[in-house]
């Protein structure tokens, strides 16, 4: 069973401090994973897909990384704007749905 | 870039009533529409697949006579909560698949449904 875990559950950071969140994930095969920011009362904003280990994607703060077993999304100098829950997902299920792990949530304080 | 808008953002009814959400892609053909559902502090839990002019495809527990999808446009999903109940309390998400790209990236800004 396709199967997403993230960690750690909560994160809180001091601005400037950089840190990563982790995705850890079983398939059976990899379509994709993509990684998401839900900020509170909000619908997913898409960052970033990922199809093949070694593969690394960045955008401004973030860069997402890939291995054949977990993900992660490093965040350097992080600004409080930064704050927001981060979910990762992958490509799959038998209606090709995206399965999502329960998020990281990040909270920057200045 | 490409846009789902999802209605209302807010909705909140009295127990026994049905509530409509509407799901739209605005600059691209969604031949596939994704409903989920999320609690507090939990993850996005799919509900339903719809696609455009058949049946849409539920999830092992989730009631489709409570659940009414209708994917009737090429970029118009929507999701009735028939009868509800304050269980049925809870933030409900739209995504939509792009058809030309066939990847599931555009999600709606949910709506969260109170019923009291």
């Amino acid at each position: 069973e396709d199967q997403v875990t993230q960690s750690p559950e909560a994160l809180r950071l001091q601005e400037g401090e950089s840190s990563s969140l982790n995705c850890s994930y079983t398939v059976s095969g990899l379509r994709g994973l993509f990684w998401y920011r839900q900020d509170p009362g909000k619908g997913p904003e898409f960052l970033f897909t990922l199809y093949s280990a070694g593969e690394e994607k960045e955008k401004e703060r973030l860069k997402a990384t890939l291995t054949k077993k977990e993900s992660f999304l490093h965040i350097t100098a992080p600004k409080p704007e930064d704050s927001a829950t981060y979910l990762c997902a992958l490509y799959g299920g038998s209606q090709g749905n995206l399965i999502f792990g329960k998020g990281t949530k990040l909270s920057v304080k200045p | 870039g490409a846009v789902v808008s999802q209605h209302p953002s807010r909705v909140i009814c009295k127990s026994g009533t049905s509530v409509k959400i509407e799901c739209r892609s605005l600059d691209f053909q969604a031949t596939t529409m994704f409903w989920y559902r999320q609690f507090p502090k939990q993850s996005l839990m799919l509900m339903a697949t719809s696609n455009e002019g058949s049946k849409a495809t539920y999830e092992q527990g989730v009631e489709k006579d409570k659940f009414l999808i209708n994917h009737a446009s090429l970029t118009l999903s929507t999701l009735t909560v028939t009868s509800a109940h304050p269980e049925d309390s809870s933030f409900y998400i739209c995504s939509a698949r792009d058809g030309a790209s066939q990847l599931p990236l555009h999600f709606g800004n949910g709506t969260r449904l109170t019923v009291t």
